[in-house]
């Protein structure tokens, strides 16, 4: 194990459904991520939350809402999915400089097991 | 903007053969390299990552890959497959945003199969 966990593992929901995924890590991080990986498209960086500040929003639609209430843990909050928003979401972190603009992070990043999402 | 290439969907390999699982990169400045590796219903286990240094870069499994600047390649490899390597394999470059943190840009993926 990794030391991130994600929760539901998997998730059916309609279109019109509110629905919450929950990432947490036990590494003692300070940067989290949010990535789509689904069948037709390489792996896509959604979201990446830096000392729990959101320092880039890779144009993901609206209807994909992050949330990071402390280091420690992410969500990422879902309302009137379309069916092409079904994938799996994989959520990582690591330990990254403190001071913004110190340079290119090098660190490694650390990935949950991923939550499989169904949108009917 | 930074890209990966990986342009084998799938590669092929006899137990007990050599390895090799290619990667070339577009980036401007300095790469920062990652292979990761996923079984089936799983998410990416790290492998290794060359920032720096020596360009054999060595990894956990038994994995290395060797950085080639003048080709941009950061080709993965090992000595003696195992069928246990069986699953698919991504490369990845880190960008720098100015944020403090930076997402990784991934390549397509290459499905490793390593056949008895």
């Amino acid at each position: 194990e990794t030391g991130v966990t994600q929760t539901p593992r998997h998730l059916v929901m309609g279109m019109t459904n509110k629905k919450s995924l929950k990432c947490e890590q036990h590494l003692g991080h300070n940067a989290m991520y949010w990535y789509k990986q689904s069948a037709k498209k390489p792996l896509e960086l959604m979201f990446v939350y830096s000392l729990e500040e959101r320092v880039e929003n890779n144009s993901v639609p609206s209807r994909f809402s992050p949330e990071c209430p402390n280091s420690s843990h992410l969500f990422l909050h879902l309302h009137t999915l379309q069916p092409e928003d079904s994938a799996l979401y994989l959520c990582a972190s690591s330990q990254e400089p403190e001071l913004a603009g110190a340079g290119p992070s090098t660190d490694t990043q650390y990935f949950g097991p991923g939550t499989r999402l169904t949108v009917l | 903007a930074q890209s990966v290439a990986q342009p084998e969907d799938q590669v092929n390999v006899a137990e007990g053969n050599p390895l090799t699982v290619k990667c070339t990169y577009s980036v401007s400045g300095n790469p920062y390299l990652f292979w990761y590796v996923q079984y089936p219903n799983r998410g990416l286990q790290f492998l290794l990552k060359y920032i720096t240094g020596d360009n054999l870069v060595k990894g956990s499994y038994g994995f290395e890959a060797e950085f080639n600047k003048s080709q941009t390649s950061f080709h993965l490899k090992k000595p003696s497959a195992l069928v246990s390597d069986s699953a698919l394999y991504f490369c990845a470059v880190r960008a720098f945003s100015g944020g403090g943190a930076d997402g990784l840009t991934f390549g397509k993926g290459t499905h490793l199969i390593i056949q008895p």
